[in-house]
């Protein structure tokens, strides 16, 4: 069973680049079964997917994002990371990592929760 | 990019049955039988429960079950419990440009 352990600030100032890592275990990064996926949701409200990269290192982002995410994966370290530029408070959420297979999401991060302030 | 429909609650009482609604387009529900539905208790990372429209995981209740009738698929629970108190989210797949999107979400009261 794949596991999932997200990383990163809690706290991003407005303007800046949110980044975060997923550190995998118990399934390989170069797997050709899975997507590996970010989702977020705002405090108190439904998820939003963010975007996935596949073994290849093809990446799918949801539209609205597109302009500002980049997902990477690092195969010497069995992780893969999430970069959002130019955040404001509107991207305040709690941030998962997961693994897709045939469109549904499979494995879960516990999550972490960003906040944008000054 | 809109989400799916779901409404805001639901309620029930113990050993009743209740059904969620998660209302999309012909674009994403009613196109792709790629319709998946997520459990989240407070503070937890979701977990699927069903996927494929009515597919169901192994480990997850068969109290669980899921259907679709044209851009509207559905999550019914019988025979609720307490522990099944929890938010509900649905998702589909919506073709090569959008990908994935999700339902707002609906909270589950056991009454």
């Amino acid at each position: 069973q794949v596991q999932l352990q997200e990383s990163g600030p809690g706290l991003v100032k407005p303007s800046q680049t949110l980044s975060l890592t997923c550190t995998v275990s118990g399934g390989s990064i170069s797997s050709y079964d899975y997507y590996w996926t970010w989702i977020r949701q705002h405090p108190g409200k439904g998820l939003e997917w963010i975007g996935y990269i596949y073994y290849s290192g093809n990446t799918y982002y949801n539209p609205s994002l597109k302009s500002r995410v980049t997902i990477s994966v690092d195969t010497s370290k069995n992780q893969f990371s999430l970069k959002l530029s130019s955040v404001t408070a509107a991207d305040t959420a709690a941030y998962y990592c997961a693994v897709v297979t045939a469109h549904k999401v499979d494995f879960w991060g516990q999550g972490t929760l960003v906040a944008v302030s000054s | 990019q809109s989400s799916l429909t779901q409404p805001a609650s639901v309620s029930g009482s113990p050993g009743q049955s209740i059904t969620i609604s998660c209302t999309g387009t012909s674009s994403d529900v009613g196109s792709y039988n790629l319709v998946s539905w997520y459990q989240q208790h407070p503070g937890k990372a979701p977990k699927l429960m069903i996927y494929e429209v009515n597919k169901r995981p192994s480990g997850v209740s068969n109290r669980f079950s899921g259907s679709k009738a044209g851009n509207t698929a559905s999550l019914t629970i019988s025979g609720l419990q307490a522990e099944d108190e929890a938010d509900y989210h649905c998702c589909s797949y919506a073709g090569s440009t959008i990908f994935e999107v999700f339902g707002g979400g609906t909270k589950l009261t056991v009454l």
